[in-house]
């Protein structure tokens, strides 16, 4: 149980565009789903936080209109990176959390590379 | 702020050996500590967890202790594996929240 997906897994696009990232619960609901940045050989950063339902709470740094997240179900949350760039490209990963608990599951990761 | 400090890797270590990863924290309050493992291509999963002071987390012969008076969670395994291989990652997140703060990671590398 607790399984976490994220789609695509990998994702190589031109310096301009937009991409989406998927990440769902696939059998439980979240009602906080996490989005991450992790650079080569460091640590995880969280960029922001979604509540179903609500605007995502972005933590300090991260521009909010650049990486727009969407949580609309209790099993589905989206990161879009607008207007992409090379200093884009990374590791994202998102992970879910239910009420009550401190414990989160995380999703396997996309990889982004902008040209 | 809350901040997790770890032992920077690579740890390289010969099968059977024992482990210890060394993992300390600021925090306000009494947080949950947390060690998640990361396979080689894969996403994050929980290790072992501890909520309370004097806890000890185990999972897959890792354990870790809650030492609230050396503010420490350092993890152990008596005889590694060479499937142990992987990046471990020591976490916090404050009391009644579940806001994870991450350490930078350490890579274990098992040989044989």
């Amino acid at each position: 149980g607790a399984v976490v997906s994220q789609h695509p897994s990998w994702v190589i696009c031109k310096s301009g565009t937009s991409v989406k990232i998927e990440c769902r619960s696939l059998d439980f609901q979240a009602t906080t789903m996490f989005w991450y940045r992790q650079f080569p050989k460091q640590s995880l950063m969280l960029m922001a936080t979604s509540n179903e339902g609500s605007k995502a709470t972005y933590e300090q740094g991260v521009e909010k209109d650049k990486f727009l997240i969407n949580h609309a179900s209790l099993t589905l949350s989206t990161l879009t990176v607008t207007s992409a760039h090379p200093e884009d490209s990374s590791f994202y990963i998102c992970s879910a959390g239910t009420g009550g608990t401190d414990t989160q599951y995380f999703g396997p990761g996309t990889r982004l590379t902008v040209l | 702020g809350n901040s997790v400090t770890q032992m920077e890797g690579p740890v390289t270590l010969s099968e059977e050996a024992f482990l210890t990863i060394n993992c300390t924290y600021t925090a306000t309050g009494y947080p949950s500590l947390f060690w998640y493992v990361q396979y080689p291509g894969e996403g994050l999963q929980l290790l072992l967890k501890a909520t309370k002071a004097d806890d000890k987390g185990s999972n897959k012969g890792f354990e870790a202790t809650y030492r609230k008076e050396t503010t420490s969670f350092h993890l152990e395994k008596g005889s590694v594996q060479v499937s142990d291989s992987a990046v471990y990652f020591c976490a916090l997140s404050p009391g009644g929240g579940n806001k994870l703060t991450f350490g930078t990671g350490t890579q274990l590398k098992v040989e044989l």
